[in-house]
């Protein structure tokens, strides 16, 4: 499976954008990019997924480049409840386990 | 919809007992897993099934049973537990395993052995 790597943490204000990297340079062609999150004490909560294009949903938007090498998650306007650890994940299309490989993820920290 | 839930939400064992972690879902979906997380770090694959009957190894399944009898639910059973399997336990669900499908993950089981 393909490793993705994230900062270790991040600060963010409130109120304010957030750009959250993440490197998969072995990508392959098939794997589509997942972010999830993990609010203190909680379980994961699906965030949002692309393939090639940018995406966006009510939560936030993602940006892949154009090797897709790289993608960022940027929540427009980060608020307290925004604090969480941040994982991205690559998924294999054809894979019928679909198993969700996580790293260490991104802690972000919203002050206010 | 309750989406994934799971019972216990805290658990504690002595070494060398056995006990059951219960999921069950309402999605009507194919695909459960669970993972464990232990103190910093990210999840860990335990056990998957891609439908009812068919179940297979993830990444970390020494020490853990599973079994899909319905859609629905997917225990997860500690045969003889040991501290090393203290730590929470997630279950998650999707359509299928493809790679476009999000995973819904229920809140944890906190299992602590003693």
């Amino acid at each position: 499976d393909a490793k993705t790597t994230q900062p270790n943490s991040m600060e963010s204000n409130e109120e304010e954008p957030v750009h959250l990297p993440c490197n998969h340079s072995t990508i392959s062609g098939t794997d589509y990019i997942h972010w999830y999150r993990q609010l203190p004490s909680q379980g994961p909560e699906y965030v949002i997924h692309g393939l090639t294009s940018n995406v966006n949903n009510r939560m936030a938007s993602l940006a892949i480049a154009e090797d897709r090498k790289s993608s960022t998650l940027i929540l427009h306007r980060a608020t307290l409840r925004d604090a969480a650890v941040y994982y991205c994940i690559l998924r294999v299309f054809y894979n019928q386990g679909g198993k969700l490989i996580f790293g260490q993820g991104t802690e972000l920290s919203v002050k206010p | 919809n309750a989406g994934v839930t799971q019972t216990p939400k805290f658990q504690v064992l002595k070494t060398g007992q056995s006990m059951t972690l219960q999921c069950a879902q309402d999605m009507n979906h194919e695909y459960m897993s669970w993972y464990r997380q232990d103190p910093g770090m990210g999840l860990r694959l335990i056990h998957y099934s891609v439908g009812a009957g068919i179940t297979d190894q993830g990444e970390v399944p020494n020490g853990y049973n599973v079994s899909r009898s319905t859609t629905e639910d997917f225990p997860l059973r500690l045969l003889s537990a040991a501290p090393s399997q203290t730590s929470v336990y997630f279950c998650a669900s999707s359509w299928g395993g493809g790679g476009y499908n999000e995973q819904f993950f229920g809140p944890g089981t906190r299992l602590t052995v003693l």
